[in-house]
């Protein structure tokens, strides 16, 4: 299957501080990557879809502002946590589809754990 | 009604028996279905793809499919205790929907025992 990677795989930061986690496509071009959210023992919850060279599409309740997105070529989506605070701890992952496997196959990231302290 | 619901378990079976996961949906426009597998701490891995009605094998796994009835299942035979993990169904609304995610239900958690 497509290899989806992030980095970073884990990070600590301090509250008040702005992450950055970056999804690539290592091995084809996504025009669309999406990326989740998933608290301890909760689902997997679509935060925003990320398309390449436009504005990304959020969820309802999903802050623009504090999630920024940038899509600026087809291998690579970012996700910037902006003034993070502890409840936005979580498990982020991002996803993408590839068209030489059928186009509605999505494939994940393998993650990145964001504790704020 | 939610879009896809899943018993979120856990679902226990002896080792070596067969576990079955159910997983209803609302969508009647959904084309495609999947099933994941998501270890505790790690991102869902893709199991199983199913198109059509009827059922799909793929080693130990099989999918079943049931549009009508709105319900598609993933069996496990030979149970392993590595197979113990939660399992995500997900309908896709339709072919060649690049742009449209996948909406997942809670999952079902299965345990294996030894």
């Amino acid at each position: 299957g497509a290899v989806v990677s992030q980095h970073p795989s884990w990070v600590i930061c301090k509250s008040g501080t702005s992450v950055k986690i970056e999804c690539r496509s290592l091995d084809f071009q996504a025009t669309t990557m999406f990326w989740y959210r998933q608290f301890p023992k909760q689902s997997l919850m679509l935060m925003a879809t990320s398309n390449e060279g436009s504005k990304a599409t959020y969820e309802q309740g999903v802050e623009k502002d504090k999630f920024l997105i940038n899509h600026a070529s087809l291998t690579l989506s970012t996700l910037t946590v902006t003034s993070a605070h502890p409840e936005d701890s979580s498990f982020y992952i991002c996803s993408a589809r590839d068209p030489s496997y059928g186009a509605d196959t999505q494939y994940f990231g393998p993650g990145t754990r964001l504790t704020v302290l | 009604q939610k879009e896809v619901e899943q018993n979120s378990g856990p679902l226990s079976v002896p080792e070596g028996a067969i576990a079955s996961l159910n997983c209803t949906y609302s969508d009647r426009g959904s084309q495609s279905f999947f099933w994941y597998r998501q270890y505790s701490g790690k991102s869902p891995e893709l199991i199983m793809s199913i198109y059509s009605n009827g059922d799909k094998e793929d080693g130990r796994f099989t999918a079943q499919l049931n549009k009508a009835s709105q319900y598609v299942s993933l069996l496990i035979r030979d149970s392993r205790p590595s197979d113990s993990a939660t399992y995500l169904c997900a309908p896709n609304k339709g072919l060649n929907s690049g742009n449209t995610p996948l909406v997942f239900g809670k999952g079902t958690r299965l345990s294996v025992i030894a």
